[in-house]
């Protein structure tokens, strides 16, 4: 198995950008996935394999990876982006994956 | 419309045996990658198992031995049949499609809650 490692919050205000990184050893072999969840929601997709976004994220959700870290960035944060944000890596033998654990994003 | 909506939560004693249902409506189970990720109150998310296409299973550290997947695809749901529950098994449970795509649907989870 492995670890994925988050920073367990940041703080931004509004208008200005958020860098959220998730960091772990495997890294430069797996994608990274990023959901966001907030309180008493399901979590949502919003950055698949590194940097695709689904249909309906906003543009200022964006992923980049460089090493053994991958950063969610959103620009132009916004109240609204005040969430919970998780990593994800599925192992790729599609056998198990692991979580990072959470960074609490809070706008100020 | 791709819904997931789980059922089978609630209080169990430590030790007892528990089902969570999965029912799916939108797509087909059996062609897609199907997993269970369970949240313990105010901590993070766990990726607890996943279900291939193909049928195989598999499972998280914390859980293997004791929870078993199931699928019925002639009901299009999916079930965790969780054995042998402890204290730190308790959590919501979400039912969630995808893998290299992402986890692109969830349910809207169920409470299981292990305490004597």
């Amino acid at each position: 198995s492995y670890e994925l490692t988050q920073p367990p919050s940041v703080s931004v205000s509004p208008g200005q950008t958020a860098r959220i990184t998730c960091s772990g050893d495997v890294l430069p072999k797996q994608y990274i996935y990023w959901y966001q969840q907030k309180p008493g929601q399901a979590p949502i997709l919003v950055i698949y394999k590194d940097n695709k976004r689904p249909s309906g994220i906003p543009e200022r959700f964006s992923g980049s990876s460089s090493g053994t870290t991958v950063t969610l960035t959103i620009s132009g944060v916004q109240a609204e982006d005040e969430a919970a944000y998780y990593c994800h890596s599925p192992h790729t033998s599609g056998t198990y994956g692991v979580f990072g654990g959470g960074t609490k994003l809070t706008v100020l | 419309e791709v819904q997931l909506v789980e059922s089978g939560g609630g209080l169990i004693q430590p030790g007892g045996s528990l089902r969570l249902s999965c029912a799916a409506s939108g797509f087909t189970v059996s062609s897609d990658y199907m997993n269970w990720v369970r949240q313990a109150p105010g901590k993070g998310l766990e990726w607890v198992s996943v279900t291939l296409s193909g049928g195989n299973s598999y499972y998280g550290a914390s859980v293997k031995g004791r929870f078993t997947v199931s699928r019925d695809n002639s009901k299009n749901t999916v079930y965790l049949q969780m054995n042998s529950l402890r204290a730190e098994d308790t959590a919501v449970y979400f039912c969630v499609r995808g893998w290299w795509e992402g986890f692109d649907y969830w349910g809207q989870g169920t409470l299981v809650t292990v305490s004597s």
